[in-house]
């Protein structure tokens, strides 16, 4: 079956360290996307990637950083700068073009810094 | 940027009542999303809304597109407890997805 895999599940790490997380998916979609949602409120967006080996900074991309070597992966960088990373973050992917798509999301990573 | 509102932020209704949430959006949109979220889940695509006067329908949920008023609803006929979850829409222009701030709705038996 078709879809996007984020890995891990729950991620606890301590301030000051960088941590990375993946995102797979394997629907052929050109268009890649990260969001960040804090409890009780909306999606905000971090990065997104329309095609590969380049990326465009979202609302929020500061502390964050992407590659898009590959047209299936699309990790994401929690940096030591990001000051309050804590959150869920969600990876989704949509066909773009004349293919255009819902976003489909991958079940999320949940991010705690300590 | 386009911004996209919608109303109410939280919904408590009854079981067998029929609601209706809001989304307005600042400027044209290609496209508008419904999706829905359980508690510690991922976004669930509900409906996609192509053009003007588009209606989509699925089992108590029915969602509604006008483009010259740049606002879409997303109507409940006779709730039941399973539909309780937060609902959000989306519009979007070219590659960019823009989100509403989501409603909350508890469907209480």
């Amino acid at each position: 079956d078709g879809g996007i895999t984020q890995s891990p599940k729950y991620l606890f790490r301590k301030e000051g360290q960088n941590v990375t997380l993946s995102c797979e998916q394997n629907l052929n979609h050109d268009a890649m996307y990260w969001y960040r949602q804090d409890p009780g409120q909306g999606l905000r967006l971090i990065y997104y990637s329309q095609i590969v080996n380049d990326f465009q900074k979202g609302d929020i991309a500061e502390g964050y950083s992407v590659s898009r070597e590959k047209k299936e992966s699309f990790p994401l960088t929690v940096t030591s700068a990001q000051k309050n990373p804590t959150a869920f973050y969600l990876c989704a992917s949509s066909a773009s073009g004349t293919r255009k798509s819902p976003l489909h999301f991958g079940n999320g990573t949940r991010l705690t810094v300590t | 940027e386009l911004k996209v509102e919608q109303n109410p932020l939280f919904l408590s209704m009854q079981e067998g009542k029929n609601y209706t949430i809001y989304c307005n959006y600042s400027t044209t949109s290609d496209r508008l999303y419904w999706y829905r979220q359980d508690p510690g889940k991922s976004l669930e695509s509900l409906f996609v809304l192509l053009s003007n006067g588009a209606v989509k329908q699925e089992g108590r949920l029915m969602a509604s597109l006008d483009t010259k008023a740049r606002l879409s609803t997303l109507h409940i006929t006779a709730a039941v407890h399973d539909l309780s979850a937060t609902y959000f829409c989306a519009a979007q222009t070219g590659n960019q997805f823009y989100f509403g701030t989501g409603t909350s709705l508890t469907v209480i038996p």
